[in-house]
């Protein structure tokens, strides 16, 4: 059971445009959520996150929205520039139900922007 | 200089080998975690450990064992248990058990034949 969704496995943007990398989760227990990015045979690196209590994050180009109520969160990127083009991953933690400090990662969304 | 070290970055081994991958950080952080990725996956929990001398299973632990020895080790071996070993292995770790933020380690790429 997948408890983390990205739906789109790939977006492709122009450059200077906004990306939208959309992620539901479905686990209620989730209070805190990551987006990581990811190029090619490297680690992700950690780029924003977002507390339950809050509803928006910003973070220079970087805002990610939170929606409780719909257990649906999104990362903005505007503008959006070629180096931006790699695997974003939606990772989700919570404090009860035994998974404590464990993320839960959904299967990442590639991004390509195109100069 | 601080950071994640995991080496070596490809490793290759036959099939009924145990190998072991090597994670090594200077940040002081309590915590650390093994992941593994397969092509179009998400990162999958092997183990984690939150404390020295102490680790717990994650989501996939069969055919991998750990151990915690020291804050700044936390070697995965890969038995011949493990049914599918090849895959992108990625070590992380966090300040302590109350940091959500993980910092991730370069990755091993391991091919079993």
């Amino acid at each position: 059971d997948q408890q983390v969704k990205q739906n789109s496995p790939s977006l492709s943007v122009q450059e200077g445009r906004i990306s939208i990398l959309n992620c539901d989760y479905t686990n209620s227990m989730f209070d805190y959520f990551l987006w990581y990015k990811k190029y090619p045979a490297e680690g992700p690196t950690f780029l924003i996150s977002i507390s339950s209590i809050k509803d928006k994050n910003e973070d220079g180009r970087f805002t990610v929205f939170l929606n409780k109520s719909a257990k649906h969160l999104s990362l903005h990127i505007v503008p959006s520039q070629p180096g931006d083009s790699a695997v974003y991953f939606c990772a989700a933690s919570g404090r009860g139900g035994g998974s404590n400090y464990k993320l839960t990662f959904g299967k990442g969304t590639l991004l390509t922007v195109n100069p | 200089d601080g950071g994640i070290t995991q080496s070596p970055k490809y490793l290759f081994r036959k099939e009924g080998q145990n190998v072991t991958l090597s994670c090594e950080q200077n940040l002081n952080h309590d915590a650390m975690y093994w992941y593994r990725q397969d092509p179009g996956q998400g990162l999958r929990l092997i183990y984690y450990s939150q404390i020295v001398n102490d680790f717990q299973k994650g989501d996939i632990a069969e055919g991998y064992s750990v151990s915690r020895e020291k804050k700044e080790s936390f070697p995965l071996t890969v038995t011949s248990a493990q049914k599918n070993p090849t895959a992108f292995y990625l070590c992380a770790s966090s300040p302590d058990r109350a940091s959500y933020e993980q910092y991730f380690g370069p990755g091993t790429r391991l091919t079993v034949t």
